[in-house]
């Protein structure tokens, strides 16, 4: 079975800083990969997904991840934070098959400080 | 566009009571899904429709879970009788069709207390 493991489930990092969100996968096919943002009070929101073409993938917000087959993981990261990035991400991965399941982590809250 | 609409916002229960949310997707979606998030965890899949159809309610605690999609557009979830471990958010999403790369549109949820 699929499953995703989210490492650190609070980051904080200070405005301006890199944001590095972790995430790690298990599949015996490759998978296809997504990152979701939560917002306070808001639904889930598709950040980026990787789907087997390019393995950096760029997404909403000035997001990206990178696909390592080697390392299992799919990390979200972006070059410098802002304020409006404190949010609940979740990193999920899809079933190979046609119904589209989605298997989600368990989150990671990110703050940003002043 | 309208977003997923889902009410109500917040519900408090006693134990064995029954409770009922509502969910209407963005206007056009086929693809229905009912997620539970507990807290401290991710949402997990509890039914998906396609139209009026169950494509998958493998994890729906068919005892006490019970879902529908009458004319393949709004749905209800109702919970009979609800238990403590009930207590989460209810997400509601839709998809403009069924497929392992569809983008997901989720709903604020319904923060369901369970005493």
């Amino acid at each position: 079975a699929q499953s995703v493991t989210q490492l650190g489930s609070h980051v904080s990092v200070s405005e301006g800083a890199l944001v590095l969100l972790r995430c790690n996968y298990s599949s015996s096919v490759p998978p296809y990969l997504f990152w979701y943002v939560q917002y306070p009070n808001q639904g889930l929101q598709l950040l980026l997904k990787y789907t087997s073409a390019a393995t950096l993938v760029k997404g909403i917000n000035g997001f990206e991840a990178e696909f390592k087959k080697s390392e299992t993981s799919f990390h979200l990261t972006k070059p410098s934070a802002h304020m409006s990035d404190a949010a609940e991400y979740f990193c999920a991965v899809s079933e190979r098959s046609n119904t589209g399941k989605l298997i989600f982590g368990q989150g990671t809250t990110l703050q940003v400080k002043p | 566009e309208a977003g997923v609409a889902q009410s109500p916002r917040y519900k408090i229960i006693e134990k064995r009571q029954s409770v009922a949310f509502w969910c209407n997707p963005i206007s056009g979606h086929a693809t229905l899904y009912w997620y539970q998030q507990i807290l401290g965890q991710g949402p997990k899949l509890l039914i998906q429709f396609q139209n009026n159809g169950v494509v998958d309610d493998s994890q729906l605690p068919k005892d006490r879970f019970s879902a529908e999609r009458l004319k393949g557009v709004d749905s209800t979830l109702k919970i009979q009788p609800a238990k403590l471990e009930d207590s989460a958010v209810y997400l509601c999403a839709s998809s403009l069709r069924t497929g392992v790369i569809e983008k997901l549109f989720f709903g604020s949820g319904t923060q369901l207390s369970v005493l």
